[in-house]
């Protein structure tokens, strides 16, 4: 079956620590994988692909296919970083549908 | 902004109730996503439209329905609602029938009493 696992609910962390989100995702075929970003009072919005390898905002995220994980990092938190954070992953049928986890509230303190 | 847009923001009725919501994608998609996101569930995929036909189908009641019109947008409509409906029903856009990337509109909060 496919599906998204996020653990956590809410990690809180202080301004300037590092910062991991995690993803796991159970998936038979080539995964492909995505976080999408919500910023309060902001639409849902894509923050970053495993395809492109990109930095966006600070944010890495590595695709580790045999521990299947996706998790989001950022070496130093900043406040404006807080939001909720979803992982998903493409399933690859007659369209890219995707598989969103439950999310995982960022709370950055000052 | 994204440019897609919703309507209702709000909604609220009763049990039993149908109710329409409307969705227009960006100038140039022709894929529309609807999501239902509860707080016990998630963000969950209900149904993709291409170019006015079905495209993909997930976790949509039969209860629930919707289309794509030739203009382009996109009406979900949840009929015999129960108060477990209750929540916040976003629509997506994308250009192709299999674009990863999604473009959001702010939802609407559908709330059953």
């Amino acid at each position: 079956a496919q599906r998204v696992t996020q653990p956590e609910k809410l990690l809180s962390v202080f301004k300037g620590a590092p910062v991991e989100l995690k993803c796991n995702y159970s998936y038979s075929g080539s995964p492909e994988l995505f976080w999408y970003v919500q910023y309060s009072r902001q639409r849902l919005q894509l923050l970053l692909r495993h395809i492109s390898r990109e930095s966006i905002k600070g944010f890495t995220a590595d695709l580790n296919k045999g521990e299947t994980s996706f998790h989001l990092k950022k070496p130093f938190a900043q406040e404006e970083d807080s939001a909720m954070y979803y992982c998903a992953l493409s399933v690859m049928d007659s369209s890219y549908k995707l598989i969103f986890g439950s999310g995982t509230r960022l709370l950055v303190r000052p | 902004d994204s440019g897609v847009t919703q309507t209702p923001k709000h909604l609220i009725t009763a049990t039993g109730q149908r109710v329409t919501l409307r969705c227009s994608p960006r100038s140039g998609d022709l894929s529309v996503y609807w999501y239902q996101q509860s707080l016990d569930q998630g963000l969950q995929f209900l149904i993709q439209y291409y170019n006015g036909e079905e495209r993909a189908k997930g976790n949509i009641l039969e209860r629930f329905s919707a289309q794509q019109f030739p203009d382009l947008h996109s009406e979900l409509n949840l009929s015999s609602l129960e108060l477990g409906d209750s929540a916040l029903y976003f629509c997506a856009s994308s250009v192709g029938p299999t674009s990863y990337e999604q473009y959001f509109g702010p939802g609407t909060r559908l709330t059953v009493t």
